[in-house]
């Protein structure tokens, strides 16, 4: 079984300062990882995801996370926020292997950003 | 290239009634996902298809849900006699078979409510 944990459910900062969302996992056999933005009323968009490879995984609108397996964390990172990047941030993880790729997502963290 | 499908955008049904969400995955996709968007959680596993066929359905509650994904025509998830706690958006995703990026893709999403 899998599951994952978004540490603060709003995070607040000023536009150019950095974006951290903080995502940490737990899974029997090594995830897959995803990062989804959702606007208000829309659909999920998919900003990111680490399978295999490169630990440092860079993503749409200057997004990027990091797998570390040691600390079975994915966090989120934007060097400097905009505006446009108010929205709620999901993270997510479905497991490798076998052929069932169901997301287990965490409860999600709200970005605003003050001008 | 037409993303994912859903309709209705919004739907309202009085306890008591059915509701039918439906889905069009993106051409070529052959798996859909359904998820359960409840206020303040994030989304959670309903129901994994394949043309003809359910997968895992072990998201889905035992009374009143059904899915389904005829070899013709969009995904179906049907709720029979719904309640007030069964407002939620409900996100249908689509992925490619076997062998491809493990991504999911989100369609917009139907937002149920129950008065």
């Amino acid at each position: 079984a899998q599951s994952v944990t978004q540490l603060g459910s709003h995070v607040s900062v000023s536009e150019g300062a950095l974006v951290l969302l903080r995502c940490n996992y737990s899974s029997s056999v090594p995830p897959y990882l995803f990062w989804y933005v959702q606007y208000p009323n829309q659909g999920l968009q998919l900003l990111l995801k680490y399978t295999t490879g490169a630990t440092l995984v860079k993503g749409i609108n200057g997004f990027e996370a990091e797998f570390k397996k040691s600390e079975t964390s994915f966090h989120l990172t934007k060097p400097s926020a905009h505006m446009s990047d108010a929205a709620e941030y999901f993270c997510a993880v479905s497991l490798s292997g076998g052929s069932n790729y169901k997301l287990t997502f965490g409860k999600g963290t709200l970005l605003t950003v003050n001008p | 290239n037409a993303g994912v499908m859903q309709n209705p955008r919004h739907l309202v049904r009085r306890r008591g009634q059915e509701a039918r969400l439906r889905c069009s995955p993106m051409k070529g996709h052959s798996h859909v996902y359904w998820y359960r968007q409840l206020p303040e959680e994030g989304l959670k596993f309903m129901v994994y298809l394949q043309k003809e066929n359910i997968i895992d359905e072990s998201g889905m509650p035992k009374e009143r849900f059904s899915a389904e994904f005829p070899k013709e025509g969009p995904s179906i998830l049907r709720i029979q006699q719904v309640v007030r706690g069964d407002s939620a958006a409900y996100f249908c995703a689509s992925s490619p078979g076997s062998g491809g990026t493990y991504e999911q893709y989100f369609g917009p999403g139907t937002r149920l409510t129950v008065t």
